[in-house]
């Protein structure tokens, strides 16, 4: 039971443009939400989080948005830089727990 | 400030044999929790110890065990190895003293099961 989804795989992008990273939830539970960086053979670096009493939160050049109601929540980098190529995961958390539910990762490829 | 320390980076077992990993987490952080990364079944939860104490269990066989000790570093142990074991085990540590804390994650440990 998959309850935090992350629909696409992977994700091409221009540098100065855009990158719009999407997740999916199930668990109306969950109350606190995170994204991850992560290169290949290293772990996770966080990046940004956000309670589910917001709606946006920012952080420089990345901004997280929530939509309760749709169980939705994006990450939007801009502009992309080429160092931003990574597999991003988004990851919940119900009742002020430990327990990390990640995402599948949607790997994003900047190119210059 | 050090970060979340793990040990060794790189392990090969061979099939039936137990391993024990090691986590330092960052000085002041009291909750270590552990992951599995496999490319089929991506990150997963093992568990949680909090002051030396389990607070939370994913859905691993018992072959599966962890400790932490007074000074919050933390050990994993896989006894009787299968193939499937091979992935990259993360440690992550916050501090968890009320509210949400993020979760700072080490470099991981490679295992792999021959």
């Amino acid at each position: 039971d998959q309850q935090v989804k992350q629909n696409s795989p992977s994700l091409s992008v221009q540098e100065g443009r855009i990158s719009i990273l999407n997740c999916d939830y199930t668990n109306s539970m969950f109350d606190y939400f995170l994204w991850y960086k992560k290169y290949p053979a290293e772990g996770p670096t966080f990046l940004i989080s956000i309670s589910s009493i917001k709606d946006k939160n920012e952080d420089g050049r990345f901004t997280v948005f929530l939509n309760k109601s749709a169980k939705h929540l994006s990450l939007h980098i801009v502009p992309s830089q080429p160092g931003d190529s990574a597999v991003y995961f988004c990851a919940a958390i119900y009742n002020q727990g430990g327990k990390l539910i990640f995402g599948q990762g949607t790997e994003l490829s900047v190119k210059p | 400030k050090a970060g979340v320390t793990q040990t060794p980076r790189y392990l090969i077992k061979t099939r039936g044999q137990q391993v024990t990993l090691s986590c330092s987490p960052i000085s002041g952080h009291r909750s270590v929790s552990w992951y599995q990364q496999t490319p089929g079944q991506g990150l997963q939860f093992l568990f949680e110890y909090f002051s030396e104490t389990q607070r939370n269990k994913g859905n691993f066989p018992g072959r599966f065990s962890g400790r932490q000790f007074s000074n919050s570093r933390s050990e994993m142990n896989v006894s009787t190895l299968e193939l499937g074991d091979s992935a990259l085990y993360l440690c992550a540590s916050s501090l968890r003293t009320g509210g949400y804390t993020e979760a700072f994650f080490g470099q991981g440990t490679r295992l792999t099961v021959v």
